[in-house]
């Protein structure tokens, strides 16, 4: 059964600094990989989409990698801003098994 | 893009009493369908995988008789919560595959109270 893993659990750093973070899936037959951010009380927003054939994508200050081989990917954000504060859930799986979801990592931006 | 739409998105209601939540596809069609639920700081969990047409198929531990999912044509999937308690309060949410694809389309969730 897959599981996925998401750290750290939680983040506090001051705006302006580039973060990284880190996601690691058990089954590496996967279809794809999504990043979301959740803010309290909304519903998920999807930030990055990445196809098993796919190494990374970017958009705007974010970047997200995939190694499939090793079950692990990484989103990164840069120059962060306060607006950025929210948690960050990683995905895998795709296709008729749906997605399995890893706990998520609490971000904090101080302004 | 693909939209999936999910209503209502914040619903309260009395312990005891059923709530629907609806999922459509606005367009495109959905063959497959998945309901989420959330609980406070945990992860989202599958809960039951709808294929138009057809029975769900329910995770273990999820109890078909209280979360009743209907599926009943390619743009529309239901999630009705039957004599909900307080524990039943959750973030819960659908998403939805086209045809043949791989990608997955969430709806933008909805909040449930039980109070």
């Amino acid at each position: 059964k897959q599981e996925v893993t998401q750290i750290p659990a939680a983040l506090s750093v001051p705006e302006g600094e580039n973060l990284v973070l880190n996601c690691s899936f058990t089954d590496s037959a996967i279809y794809n990989l999504q990043w979301f951010r959740q803010d309290p009380g909304k519903g998920l927003t999807s930030l990055l989409l990445i196809q098993s054939s796919q190494r990374e994508q970017t958009s705007g200050r974010l970047n997200a990698s995939l190694d499939k081989s090793s079950g692990r990917s990484t989103l990164y954000i840069a120059a962060s801003q306060p607006g950025d504060s929210a948690t960050y859930l990683c995905a895998v799986g795709g296709g008729a098994d749906g997605l399995t979801f890893g706990k998520g990592t609490h971000l904090i931006i101080q302004p | 893009g693909a939209v999936v739409s999910q209503h209502p998105s914040r619903v309260i209601c009395k312990s005891g009493t059923s709530v629907k939540i609806e999922c459509r596809s606005l367009d495109f069609q959905a063959t497959t369908m998945f309901w989420y639920r959330q609980f406070p700081k945990k992860s989202l969990m599958l809960m039951a995988t709808s294929n138009e047409g057809s029975k769900a198929t329910y995770e273990q531990g999820v109890e078909k008789d209280k979360f009743l999912i209907n599926h009943a044509s390619l743009t529309l999937s239901t999630l009705t919560v039957t004599s909900a308690h307080p524990e039943d309060s959750s973030f819960y949410i659908c998403s939805a595959t086209r045809d043949g694809r791989n990608t997955i389309y969430f709806g933008e969730g909805s909040w449930l109270t039980v109070v």
